[in-house]
């Protein structure tokens, strides 16, 4: 298997602009998860989605900030509009949820976004 | 809620032992291991399912105390490649990730 896919690796852009960040999970898993990373904040959960629905999305941090999972294969996470602060390397990671219970999370290897 | 890790740093020579801690105000249902070098994903190392489970990864091994709500990661004999920064995650509704023990190894 190829792993979590994600894409771009390396985004810049200015402020106001809109980002979008995409996600392939490992065939088969049923549980993705959004990382945003940072030096100050560390690891931090945005939004995970089961069976691709959203099951808790407190983690993220304003109404700029969206996700969706049109389907088992695929998911977004998108700023609108883009700010400085939000520069930082964002994860995704899908897992095989079992029992209810959570499994190893896979993590893809970020986008890197910079926000001029 | 985020699981508190401690120490925050760590610094060994080669061969010595560490010890990471992780403890949360939630009661656990799980708690998992990653390993993060620099510029890179994390990785999983392990998970721990029920109180009084212990596990090891080579030279690594955790325990967790779900009555205390802990977890300890072990790391005997170090080595060079052990260096990185390693998260505990915590498995109550969601996973949490504490905000890392970062390990360097020396020579």
């Amino acid at each position: 298997d190829a792993g979590v896919i994600q894409s771009p690796r390396h985004e810049v852009t200015e402020m106001g602009q809109e980002v979008t960040l995409r996600c392939k999970p490992i065939s088969g898993h049923n549980s993705l998860f959004w990382y945003r990373q940072t030096m100050m904040r560390g690891l931090e959960l945005l939004i995970y989605f089961n069976n691709n629905v959203p099951i808790d999305d407190s983690g993220m941090p304003e109404d700029r900030f969206s996700a969706k999972m049109p389907n088992a294969s695929f998911s977004t996470l998108k700023i609108q509009p883009s700010e400085p602060r939000d520069s930082a390397v964002y994860f995704c990671a899908s897992s095989p949820l079992s029992g209810g219970s959570y499994n190893e999370q896979f993590f893809g290897p970020g986008t890197r976004l910079t926000v001029l | 809620q985020q699981p508190v890790q401690s120490p925050q740093a760590v610094i060994l020579r080669e061969g010595e032992d560490a010890v990471i801690n992780c403890s949360s105000s939630k009661a656990l249902y799980s708690v998992h291991w990653y390993r993060q070098k620099h510029g890179e994903a994390p990785v999983f190392l392990m998970i721990l399912l029920k109180g009084g489970e212990q596990k090891g990864h080579e030279k690594i091994s955790a325990s967790f105390n779900e009555k205390k709500q802990q977890s300890s990661l072990y790391l005997t004999a170090s080595q060079l490649s052990y260096s990185g920064t390693y998260f505990c995650g915590t498995a109550t509704n969601d996973m949490r990730f504490g905000a890392g023990t970062r390990l360097t190894v020396k020579p």
